[in-house]
C-alpha cells in the first residue's frame, strides 16, 4: 500500500507555456501532499504545502503565482508551472501524507523531470 | 529552526564491506527521523523510520539505524553492501504533532565497488 503516482514522468515544453502534474494517492487518502523541486545532485527543496479543500501554503522565495497548486480531493493535487522558463527545467517530486498519519511520514511519487526549452 | 546534517556527500565501499552513512539532527524537542533512498531519475523510497519507539529501528534490504539522543545521531548501516545499494541517500527529520514538514539532508551518494 501508499503508492503515489505522478503524471507525467517527463515532460518538455517551450518558454512561456504552462505545466500542470498530476500527483495520485492510489490506495489511501491523502489531507496533506507536498510538492518539492529537486535540482541535479542536490536535496530536495520543499515549494509548498497542499491541504485538500484549502489553499496552498508556499515556502519562502516560491512564486505563488508561477506555481500554481490545486488539491482538489483527498487523492489528487496537481503543479501547475506557468509561462514556464528555462530556469524552470527541474525535477519535481510529490508526496502525500496519510490521513490520521501520527507522525510525519511522506509517500513519495516517482517525480515528474520538466525541461523548458 | 529542525536541521539535519549529513556528513560525506559521497561514500565508496566495496561489495560485501559495511556500509556507514551518517546522519545528526540539530533539535529541542524529540525527533521523528527518517532515511530514504533514491535511484537515478525516481522518487524517494522509504527504508526505515524512527518515531520515538525502540532505538534501533530494522529497515528494507538489511538497512538499519540507531537513535543515539546523547549525540544526536541516526546513523545508517548495512553489514554486507550489495551492487543494488548504490544510489543517493536522504536522511530527514519532523517535529511535533502539527509541524509537518520533513527536512532533508544534503544526501550521501553511495557507490559500491565490485
Amino acid at each position: 500500500g501508499a503508492v503515489v503516482s505522478q503524471h507525467p514522468s517527463r515532460v518538455i515544453c517551450k518558454s512561456g507555456t504552462s505545466v500542470k502534474i498530476e500527483c495520485r494517492s492510489l490506495d489511501f487518502q491523502a489531507t496533506t501532499m507536498f510538492w518539492y523541486r529537486q535540482f541535479p545532485k542536490q536535496s530536495l527543496m520543499l515549494m509548498a504545502t497542499s491541504n485538500e479543500g484549502s489553499k496552498a501554503t508556499y515556502e519562502q522565495g516560491v512564486e505563488k503565482d508561477k506555481f500554481l497548486i490545486n488539491h482538489a480531493s483527498l487523492t489528487l493535487s496537481t503543479l501547475t508551472v506557468t509561462s514556464a522558463h528555462p530556469e524552470d527545467s527541474s525535477f519535481y517530486i510529490c508526496s502525500a501524507r496519510r490521513t490520521g498519519s501520527s507522525y510525519n511520514e511522506q509517500f513519495f511519487g516517482p517525480g515528474t523531470r520538466l525541461t523548458v526549452l | 529552526a529542525q536541521s539535519v546534517t549529513q556528513l560525506g556527500s559521497h561514500v565508496s565501499v566495496s561489495e560485501g564491506a559495511l556500509v556507514l552513512l551518517r546522519c545528526n539532527y540539530s533539535s529541542s524537542v524529540p525527533p521523528y527521523l527518517f532515511w530514504y533512498v533514491q535511484y537515478p531519475n525516481q522518487g524517494l523510497q522509504l527504508l526505515l523510520k524512527y518515531t520515538s519507539a525502540a532505538t534501533l529501528v530494522k529497515g528494507i534490504n538489511g538497512f538499519e539505524a540507531e537513535f543515539k539522543k546523547s549525540e544526536t545521531s541516526f546513523h545508517l548501516t548495512k553489514p554486507s553492501a550489495h551492487m543494488s545499494d548504490a544510489a543517493e541517500y536522504f536522511c530527514a527529520v519532523s517535529f511535533n504533532f502539527g509541524n509537518e514538514k520533513l527536512t532533508f539532508g544534503t544526501g550521501t551518494r553511495l557507490t559500491i565497488i565490485p
